[in-house]
């Protein structure tokens, strides 16, 4: 199984600023990456996939890079809806595989 | 967006049945990969299940293979997860979902609570 490894488990911060979420796979993926934002008591929200493309509706503050085994999630400027929790995925083969999730929240 | 709707989940004892079910409204059903994840009290999340759209290849976690059974009924939208052998560990929120590819859950239902 792909093992998929996120840091920092958690990350404090204040709007307006910049947030870098990494997930490291433990065997290249190309680029099936996605990445969810799950806010408490509610169901998660598909904000990238393939690695770096944008889900429809999803702020563009919000991108994705990377490919292989090294990707990350950036916030380009925290708003106040995205304290949240962010879960990366792999999409390349079964069974499918989430990363631990990265809290972020209020510094 | 693609209006999903879970319903069947409970309380259960270990060992035993329970059967969820996820009806789909709005759009053409049977041309959607399809999925179950789940999530334990205060845990990440794990992916269950994935079907086709035509029903005809499904994927399980190591963790319920042979216990688990994911199926569809394309002429009534719904989907379903039939669950035996229940076990404490199966304790979670289940959530069906749009699986983009059956690799990628693109829109999800609210969540059913299964609890052993």
């Amino acid at each position: 199984d792909i093992q998929m490894t996120q840091s920092p488990p958690s990350v404090s911060a204040s709007i307006g600023d910049r947030v870098t979420i990494t997930c490291r796979a433990s065997q290249g993926i190309g680029i099936w990456l996605a990445w969810y934002q799950q806010k408490p008591g509610k169901a998660p929200k598909l904000l990238i996939y393939s690695a770096s493309s944008l889900q429809n509706g999803v702020p563009v503050r919000f991108s994705g890079s990377g490919s292989g085994t090294d990707f990350t999630l950036t916030i380009s400027s925290l708003q106040p809806e995205d304290f949240a929790t962010y879960y990366c995925q792999q999409a390349h083969s079964f069974p499918l595989t989430f990363g631990g999730g990265t809290r972020v929240d209020v510094k | 967006e693609v209006p999903l709707l879970d319903s069947g989940g409970g309380l259960v004892q270990p060992g035993e049945s329970l059967r969820l079910s996820c009806v789909a409204s709005g759009f053409t059903f049977s041309v959607y990969d399809m999925g179950w994840v789940r999530q334990a009290p205060g845990k990440g999340l794990e992916w269950v299940s994935s079907i086709s759209g035509s029903g005809l290849n499904t994927y399980y976690a190591d963790s319920v293979m042979g216990r688990f059974t994911i199926s569809r009924d394309n002429s009534r939208n719904m989907l379903f997860l039939q669950m035996n052998s229940l076990r404490a560990e199966d304790t979670a929120v289940y959530l069906c979902a749009d699986m983009a590819a059956v690799t990628t859950a693109v829109y999800w239902g609210q969540g059913s609570q299964v609890t052993v």
